[in-house]
């Protein structure tokens, strides 16, 4: 079983619609919580953050229940520039090892 | 203020030759890791310097991989030799200096590798 499943998709969706993603994280040692953005052949760039208390960015929210080890995110109003490959990502480690466990992500189509 | 960056972007080579892979990190930055993606898979750590030191190299496949970061700047991966399971995409990142983090890692652009 992978430390950190998503559903890898795709979700096709019409611009305007409201997406939801889904994670589980199965370390419960995990200490940090991330999704990060790919765009095709290119590197993984930091979303946000995800606090339990739940944070929003703009038209992203993330959610995090430790209890249940699950991870969200909350795409409102998508627009055609949010199409990518949305990564789960955690981070495991004593301190600061900062080593990030990825999910295999969750591709996303905006379509006009 | 320049990003992560990594030489070569491509490198195609041959079972059983040598490649070396260059991340350069954002200056100041004293974390660096290495990570891989192979095709269809999950990217995966490979392993943590801070500054000179390998500070978590649980993730590095085999000893046919060496890293190394001298002087605590930029850093090499170097497989030797290659096998066809190497082929992937090789991601440097770094971050700022340990402290009450984890702080953001900023990746590279990352190396494709084929080895045929």
């Amino acid at each position: 079983r992978k430390e950190v499943e998503q559903d890898p998709g795709p979700f096709n969706v019409p611009e305007g619609a409201t997406v939801a993603f889904n994670c589980t994280y199965s370390n419960s040692a995990s200490q940090s919580f991330f999704w990060y953005r790919q765009d095709c052949r290119k590197e993984p760039k930091l979303l946000m953050s995800v606090y339990s208390s739940g944070n929003e960015d703009g038209r992203f929210t993330a959610q995090l229940n430790r209890a249940s080890q699950y991870i969200s995110l909350l795409i409102r109003d998508s627009k055609l520039s949010d199409s990518a490959t949305y990564l789960c990502v955690v981070n495991r480690g004593s301190g600061n090892t900062g080593k990030l466990i990825f999910g295999q992500g969750t591709t996303l189509q905006v379509k006009p | 203020e320049a990003g992560v960056t990594q030489f070569p972007s491509h490198s195609v080579i041959e079972k059983g030759q040598t490649v070396t892979l260059r991340c350069d990190p954002i200056s100041g930055h004293d974390n660096l890791y290495w990570y891989r993606r192979v095709m269809g898979k999950e990217i995966k750590f490979l392993l943590h310097f801070v500054k000179e030191s390998k500070q978590d190299e649980s993730g590095m496949p085999n000893n046919r991989f060496l890293a190394e970061r001298t002087g605590g700047t930029y850093s090499t991966l170097k497989v030797q030799p290659a096998e066809l399971e190497d082929s992937g995409v090789y991601f440097c990142a770094s971050s700022q200096a340990s402290g009450r983090g984890p702080y953001e890692q900023y990746f590279g652009p990352g190396t494709r590798l084929t080895v045929t």
